[in-house]
């Protein structure tokens, strides 16, 4: 079974500041793999999608992530915060396998942005 | 376009009660998910429903139960309600059944059960 983890469950950065957000996943083949963000009182809205074409993805926001396959890692960053990155952050895995399509959430990340 | 629309926003039940949430998805979406979060335990998947069929369901007990109409709109149901029941319930559609479909999510049901 595919799982994930976030390390840190809250992550505080002053604005201008680099943004790092920890996600490991455990999975016996390299899964797709999500970053979604969820402001206060709404819905999840994907940032950005692993599924393999390339090991460094952009998403919306001037976010990005890496794929690292050796660390079984796929942390979010972002070179500058701002303000309006403060929400929660959740990485999520889904298997390649068709009868596996659920979609398995970490215990997401709060990220404060100080001005 | 119009994104994820779920009904009502806000729901207030109390135990024993059964509950029916709603769900429609983007135009064109096939796909619907159902998930559940609470502050406890995170976000789980409940089901998944593809051109009216239950493709696949999550961990949770009998009471929870979900249906897909021929226009791909959703409904979950919640018998019997619990405490426990109380939760953010997120719905999400996507076009295809692909593995790497991108999905949309709505505001959700936030249900209290009293």
């Amino acid at each position: 079974a595919q799982s994930v983890t976030q390390l840190g469950s809250h992550v505080s950065v002053s604005e201008g500041a680099l943004v790092l957000l920890r996600c490991n996943y455990s999975s016996s083949v390299p899964p797709y793999l999500f970053w979604y963000v969820q402001y206060p009182n709404q819905g999840l809205q994907l940032l950005l999608k692993y599924t393999s074409a390339a090991t460094l993805v952009k998403g919306i926001n001037g976010f990005e992530a890496e794929f690292k396959k050796s660390e079984t890692s796929f942390h979010l960053t972002k070179p500058s915060a701002h303000m309006s990155d403060a929400a929660e952050y959740f990485c999520a895995v889904r298997g390649r396998d068709t009868g596996r399509r659920a979609l398995t959430f970490g215990s997401g990340t709060r990220l404060q942005v100080q001005p | 376009k119009a994104g994820v629309t779920q009904t009502p926003r806000y729901l207030i039940k109390t135990r024993g009660q059964q509950v029916t949430l709603s769900c429609s998805p983007i135009s064109g979406h096939r796909s619907v998910s159902w998930y559940q979060q609470t502050p406890g335990q995170g976000l789980q998947f409940l089901f998944e429903y593809f051109s009216e069929t239950q493709r696949n369901k999550g961990n949770f007990p009998g009471r929870f139960s979900g249906r897909q109409f021929s226009n791909s709109r959703s409904e979950m149901n919640v018998s019997t309600l619990e405490l426990g029941d109380s939760a953010l319930y997120l719905c999400a559609s996507s076009a295809g059944a692909g593995a790497a479909e991108k999905l949309f999510f709505g505001s959700g049901t936030q249900l209290s059960v009293l």
